[in-house]
Formats: C-alpha cells, sequence, structure tokens
C-alpha cells in the first residue's frame, strides 16, 4: 500500500527557501504511473495545488507559484522534494505531498507537516 | 489566472439532499477537466471521494454522486447524515501547453 511522509523544518525565515522531502513507501518512483507533488493548506484556508513531477520527466506547476517552486524526483531514495523560494509570512500553510495516478483514479496523500515562516 | 468557484457555505437537514458545484472561470466545466471532489473534516487530511466527475472511490458513501450539471461539475449529498458535516473541495484539471490542476477555495456543509 503506498504510503508517503513529509519532512523537513517546522520553521523557516522570510526570504529564505523552504526544502521539504517526501519518502515514498509501498512503491517505486522509477518507472511508476504516479505523478508526485505538493499541496498546502494556509491556517484555516482552503487547498492549494503547487505543483507535480513524473519519473518520465513531465511535470506541471501552479502558474502563480511557477517561478518559485522546483519539484524534483530522487529515485535513489525513493523521496521528492520541494523547494520554494522567497519565502513569506502568507506561505505559512501545511503542506502535504501527494501520489496522484490516472487523473484522480488514486490519490494518496502524506500526513502533511505544519511550515512557519517568522523570524 | 484560472480560477475555480465553489459555493462558500451550504446547510442541509439530515436526510436531505444538497449539491455543491465547481465553475471554472475559463468556461463550462467538461469531463476532460477530471473533476475530482475531497471531503476534509477538522483536523484531518482531506480525502478523496470521487474522481474523472462521476466514479467514486470504494470508501466513497453510496450517498455521494458527482456529475455535469450546467457547465459544471456538481457533487450531490442525499440523505445526509451528520457525519457528513465538512468541508468540500473541488479539483480541476486545465490541459496543454502549461497544464495544472487547481482547487475550489471550498463549501463548508453544515449539517442541522
Amino acid at each position: 500500500q503506498l504510503q508517503l511522509q513529509e519532512s523537513g523544518p517546522g520553521l523557516v525565515k522570510p526570504s529564505e527557501t523552504l526544502s521539504l522531502t517526501c519518502t515514498v513507501s509501498g512503491d517505486s518512483l522509477s518507472n511508476s504511473p504516479y505523478y508526485w507533488g505538493w499541496i498546502r493548506q494556509p491556517p484555516g484556508k482552503g487547498l492549494e495545488w503547487i505543483g507535480n513531477m513524473h519519473y518520465s520527466g513531465r511535470h506541471s506547476h501552479n502558474l502563480s507559484l511557477k517561478s518559485r517552486v522546483t519539484i524534483l524526483l530522487d529515485t535513489s531514495n525513493n523521496q521528492f522534494s520541494l523547494r520554494m523560494s522567497s519565502m513569506t509570512a502568507t506561505d505559512t500553510a501545511i503542506y502535504y505531498c501527494v501520489g496522484e495516478w490516472d487523473f484522480g483514479n488514486s490519490y494518496t496523500w502524506g500526513q502533511g507537516i505544519l511550515v512557519t515562516v517568522s523570524s | 489566472q484560472t480560477v475555480v468557484t465553489q459555493e462558500p457555505s451550504l446547510t442541509v437537514s439530515p436526510g436531505g439532499t444538497v449539491t455543491l458545484t465547481c465553475a471554472s472561470n475559463t468556461g463550462a466545466v467538461t469531463s476532460g477537466n477530471y473533476p475530482n471532489w475531497f471531503q476534509q473534516k477538522p483536523g484531518q487530511t482531506p480525502r478523496a471521494l470521487v474522481y474523472s466527475t462521476s466514479n467514486k472511490h470504494s470508501w466513497t458513501p453510496a450517498r455521494f454522486s458527482g456529475s455535469l450539471l450546467g457547465g459544471k461539475a456538481a457533487l450531490t449529498l442525499s440523505n445526509v447524515q451528520p457525519e457528513d458535516e465538512a468541508d468540500y473541495f473541488c479539483l480541476l484539471f486545465y490541459g496543454g501547453a502549461q497544464s495544472h490542476w487547481m482547487f475550489g477555495g471550498g463549501t463548508k456543509v453544515t449539517v442541522l
């Protein structure tokens, strides 16, 4: 069964770059049909899709965040990562890593990690 | 800029029926937007309910159904139960050179 687990800092300073990692178990990133991605949710607010990446190299990003976001796959460690630059207080949110296949036929979420942007 | 719009809140009586909608500022929502619906209860991770407009997951209660309605994606809750009180989010796919997904703002469903 596919399982995802986020890891990374819970606190980031303004203007810094956020780096989060998602460890995947139950499937191999290599040759997987899944798209691996990130979704975030500011406290008390709605969900925001950030972007995703397929092992083939196909990728998609939220157009409003595209210039700040990098998603990479590390097949040797079966992990994928999110880097988001120029963090501000408005980026404070729970960040979820997700695995999605076949336009939502399968949608697996990590438990989420709260990232606070504060000096 | 793609914008997906949902009703901010809806109230329904137990045993009643309520329909949530999901609209796109780019035009009519179609099956090519592969509408997904998620349910989220306080303090929990979102749970997928419906994918590709009307397909249910194995855990989705039969009283939930997805459709296209008047140019929008729709999620209908029938015979509503108290445990259906939650936030519901739709997710739409936009294809093309800059393909991406976009969430709606969510609908808070209150059962009383």
